[in-house]
């Protein structure tokens, strides 16, 4: 079963717009840790964010900011007033205990800035 | 600057020939890791490893092995080159303490064609 799902395949959006990634995870530990990935066109994850499940505040860091819900299982990623250079695929990610080295990807949501 | 290199950044193989990708990382790293990414997938872990001679299977090792002889060197072995391989390859690696213990560092992806 899919432990995170990005229900977005693809998004297009005009640059200056802002754009929100939405992340659900499924998991049954109360220990667990949530990743956001960019990989931009030469291929290379960039690390963007790690969470842990104890941490439920919301984090901005410039044009990014994300939201953790326990809830509702999300943490969505919203590119404020979106740039050329966002353009890239972005990963959600899961890692669980015990195995805590072990990440269950989402299926990615590309992601295309328009000048 | 973490960094992860990967020998190739596209390969085209025959099938049935015995392929090697080479994944070196220079931070002393004691996890390293090989995914592959196919559309509509994000990323699956195939082996893991978490020292120097140390492995661990993936979620997806049939048809691969690996090899880790030094620290900083983890190779991912096709041993029969499939059509069904052909994908996007990336090594990553992980320290297991400090500050970014749960990060991991990737390179930039090898894409392998087996025709």
């Amino acid at each position: 079963a899919q432990k995170v799902t990005q229900a977005q395949t693809e998004i297009s959006v005009v640059e200056k717009e802002d754009v929100t990634l939405d992340c659900v995870y499924e998991t049954r530990d109360t220990t667990y840790y949530l990743f956001w990935y960019k990989q931009p066109p030469s291929g290379e994850l960039v690390f963007l964010i790690r969470r842990n499940s104890f941490d439920e505040q919301n984090e901005i860091s410039g044009r990014y900011s994300w939201n953790f819900q326990k809830s509702t299982s999300s943490f969505n990623f919203t590119i404020t007033a979106s740039q050329v250079v966002d353009s890239a695929v972005y990963f959600c990610a899961l890692s669980e205990e015990p195995n805590d080295y072990k990440l269950s990807f989402g299926a990615g949501t590309t992601v295309t800035v328009r000048a | 600057d973490v960094k992860v290199t990967q020998s190739s950044r596209y390969l085209v193989k025959r099938t049935g020939e015995k392929v090697f990708l080479e994944c070196v990382q220079d931070m002393d790293h004691e996890n390293m890791f090989w995914y592959r990414q196919d559309p509509g997938l994000g990323l699956r872990l195939i082996y893991f490893s978490y020292d120097v001679k140390m492995k661990e299977k993936g979620d997806i090792p049939e048809g691969y092995s690996v090899s880790r002889e030094k620290k900083e060197r983890f190779s991912l072995i096709l041993e029969s080159a499939s059509t069904n391989q052909t994908s996007m390859y990336l090594c990553a690696s992980r320290m297991i303490q400090g500050k970014n213990l749960y990060e991991q560092y990737f390179g930039p992806g090898t894409r392998l064609t087996v025709t």
